[in-house]
């Protein structure tokens, strides 16, 4: 299974300041997923990067694919109280197609 | 709406018990899965699925089991329930493999005592 690593574990910022995480592997992805746990609840998928070097843009959260495909950042530009909760970067292709492996996550915690 | 049903939100288990975890979806999608999440260890794989009757080991299957005789119902299996297994659990489902979304249920959070 690829080690996906996740960076900071913990996060904690005021609102309306800017922020990146980070997931990053030894070995190049096929592609890879970002989600948002909220508490009490399951994940759910904000985007999916593809194509190296990829940008996608979900109103004030911006996704990164590297270059090289070994790792992606998101910003979150003048962070919410909403924007709290845990974000997990995913590898949606390992094993054959059919695994989907995730990070341990970055826990995001917007102070109002 | 998409939906993926998990039998209880909270369940509390005598150490020794067969503890069975159910999960149902009613999207017709091919791919099932199983993970504990713990804090600090993310989500880790414990089993999945791709096809009915079909299944694979995750990164920690040790103590568990599954059992998907119909397509829409996955269901997760403690033959011998342990305290280390007190976690909670999310079951997901997607249409199939590669980028497809993922959908989970709200969790159950097991206590084995």
């Amino acid at each position: 299974t690829q080690l996906l690593e996740q960076s900071p574990q913990f996060l904690s910022i005021q609102e309306g300041e800017n922020l990146t995480v980070y997931c990053n592997s030894s070995s190049v992805f096929s592609s890879l997923q970002w989600y948002r746990q909220e508490p009490g609840e399951g994940p759910v998928l904000l985007v999916t990067v593809v194509t190296g070097g990829e940008v996608k843009k979900l109103k004030r959260l911006t996704f990164q694919f590297g270059d090289a495909r070994k790792d992606s950042s998101l910003h979150i530009t003048a962070a919410q109280p909403g924007d709290t909760g845990l974000y997990l970067c995913a590898d949606p292709s390992g094993a054959g197609s059919y695994q989907l492996t995730f990070g341990k996550g970055t826990k995001l915690s917007v102070i109002p | 709406d998409v939906k993926v049903t998990q039998s209880s939100r909270y369940l509390v288990k005598r150490t020794g018990e067969k503890v069975f975890l159910e999960c149902v979806q009613d999207m017709d999608h091919e791919n099932m899965f199983w993970y504990r999440q713990d804090p600090g260890l993310g989500l880790r794989l414990i089993y999945f699925s791709y096809d009915v009757k079909m299944k694979e080991k995750g990164d920690i299957p040790e103590g568990y089991s599954v059992s998907r005789e119909k397509k829409e119902r996955f269901s997760l299996i403690l033959e011998s329930a342990s305290t280390n297994q007190t976690s909670m659990y999310l079951c997901a489902s997607r249409p199939g493999p590669l980028n497809t979304e993922a959908f989970f249920g709200q969790g159950t959070r097991l206590t084995v005592v």
